[in-house]
């Protein structure tokens, strides 16, 4: 299986900040790379997908770069809602593994 | 709309057995895979596996696989995920979610509400 790596595993951070999380992989995955935002008592929600692209109704503060093995998404001028835990997930193989997760917080 | 409706909160004794549900509309169910994703208290997710409900093909992740199975009635457009034996160690929220491809990507963009499966004696 593939392995999935993310850092930090937290951060504090200020609204209007801005916030970047990096992601990597055991092996090259290309650019099969998702990111999900869960928050406190709710499904993940689908962000970004083939490492760069932005999901339908998703806000363009959120980008995603990146292939290979390392990846990153970045929020440019955090915002309130944005509070919450950010996790990547290859795509490239069975099972789709997701990384650790990055908890954002004030 | 697309929507994933999943069964309500269970709680059961270690070793009884247990199936969860998560029904499927808005989108044709037999053509779309519905994955399973666990997510123990404060942790993060864990892929469970796969099934196309179609012809039922199934796949599990190696950490899951002989823990669960999982299967799905097309006829009522639902995925199941089931125990025969459960542990405390089970207890966790579990989600289901459609696998949707766009050209060659392959992501989660449906999920369910999710459903706590609380095991304790």
């Amino acid at each position: 299986d593939i392995q999935m790596t993310q850092s930090p595993s937290s951060l504090s951070a200020s609204v209007g900040d801005r916030v970047t999380i990096t992601c990597r992989s055991s092996q090259s995955i290309a650019n099969f790379l998702n990111w999900y935002q869960q928050k406190p008592g709710e499904a993940p929600r689908l962000l970004i997908y083939g490492a760069s692209r932005l999901q339908s109704g998703v806000p363009s503060r959120f980008s995603g770069s990146g292939s290979g093995t390392d990846f990153s998404l970045t929020i440019t001028s955090l915002q309130p809602e944005d509070f919450a835990t950010y996790y990547c997930q290859e795509s490239y193989s069975n099972p789709f593994t997701f990384g650790p997760g990055t908890k954002v917080d004030i | 709309e697309v929507q994933l409706v999943q069964s309500g909160a269970e709680v059961k004794k270690p070793g009884e057995s247990l199936q969860i549900s998560c029904k499927g509309s808005g989108f044709n169910f037999n053509t779309n895979w519905i994955a399973w994703v666990r997510q123990m208290p404060g942790k993060g997710l864990e892929w469970m596996g796969i099934i196309y409900p179609d012809d039922s093909d199934t796949r599990y992740s190696p950490s899951f696989q002989g823990q669960v199975t999982i299967s799905v009635d097309k006829s009522v457009n639902t995925a199941y995920l089931r125990w025969s034996r459960l542990k405390v160690s089970d207890t966790a929220m579990y989600y289901c979610a459609r696998r949707y491809t766009v050209v060659t990507w392959e992501l989660l963009d449906y999920w369910g509400q999710g459903t706590l499966v609380t095991v304790s004696s």
